[in-house]
């Protein structure tokens, strides 16, 4: 039971560039979501999904697009990379409220 | 909307003494809240959870938090600060209808020896 694995850990982008952060969990979780971790900010949630084929908006979802075609994984994806982006990314699994999450992905993007 | 207000950014404590870690909440109704904690370079490990029963809930590693309807409060205590304890802890509410966790800004806690 590997709870939630998010790949990969570290990512360094230029700008401009695409690429997705994956997330895979195997507790068949109904409720996914993505949040990046900013100093001072705390955890702010880009997008989540509350089931396969369904995904919704977060609190800072420009720029990431999302998408839930599995119970088990919710890919997130940037489109065209800016330097804003540069963050740690957190991928949660949740049942009942309780929340379970990966161990992040650090993103530099130059 | 719910919201979550940590009080402190930054608490430092001596190696032995007590922590008090402040959160107050905002929320239409019954909410469900969390303490969380992330060590340095690490991911976030869930400390405690209260969702309706006792209002003293009691956590991992000694930590305790109680939840004060009136004062719309959740304060994170431990009675003896450990150096492993120095961390960044997060206080999270729970939107029952969608799900969603709603993060405070964070307080680091500092433990000196």
């Amino acid at each position: 039971n590997a709870g939630v694995t998010q790949t990969p850990k570290f990512q360094v982008l230029k700008t401009g560039q695409s690429m997705t952060l994956q997330c895979a969990q195997d507790m068949n979780h109904e409720y996914m979501s993505w949040y990046r971790q900013d100093p001072g900010m705390g955890l702010r949630l880009i997008h989540y999904s509350v089931g396969a084929g369904i995904t919704d908006q977060g609190e800072v979802p420009n720029g990431y697009n999302v998408s839930r075609s599995t119970t088990e994984d919710f890919p997130l994806r940037l489109l065209s990379a800016a330097p804003s982006q540069t963050s740690v990314y957190f991928c949660a699994s949740s049942y009942a409220s309780l929340a379970f999450f990966g161990q992040g992905t650090r993103l530099t993007v130059v | 909307a719910q919201s979550v207000t940590q009080l402190d950014s930054h608490v430092s404590v001596s190696e032995g003494t007590p922590v008090l870690l402040r959160c107050n909440y905002s929320s239409s109704y019954s909410p469900s809240l969390f303490w969380y904690v992330q060590h340095p370079n690490k991911g976030l490990q869930l400390l405690l959870k209260y969702t309706s029963a006792a209002t003293l809930v009691k956590g991992i590693n000694g930590f305790e938090a109680e939840f004060k309807k009136s004062e719309t409060s959740f304060h994170l205590t431990k009675p003896s600060a450990h150096m492993s304890d120095a961390a960044e802890y997060f206080c999270v509410v729970s939107d029952s209808n969608t799900g969603k966790l709603i993060f405070g800004q964070g307080t680091t806690l500092q433990v000196k020896p």
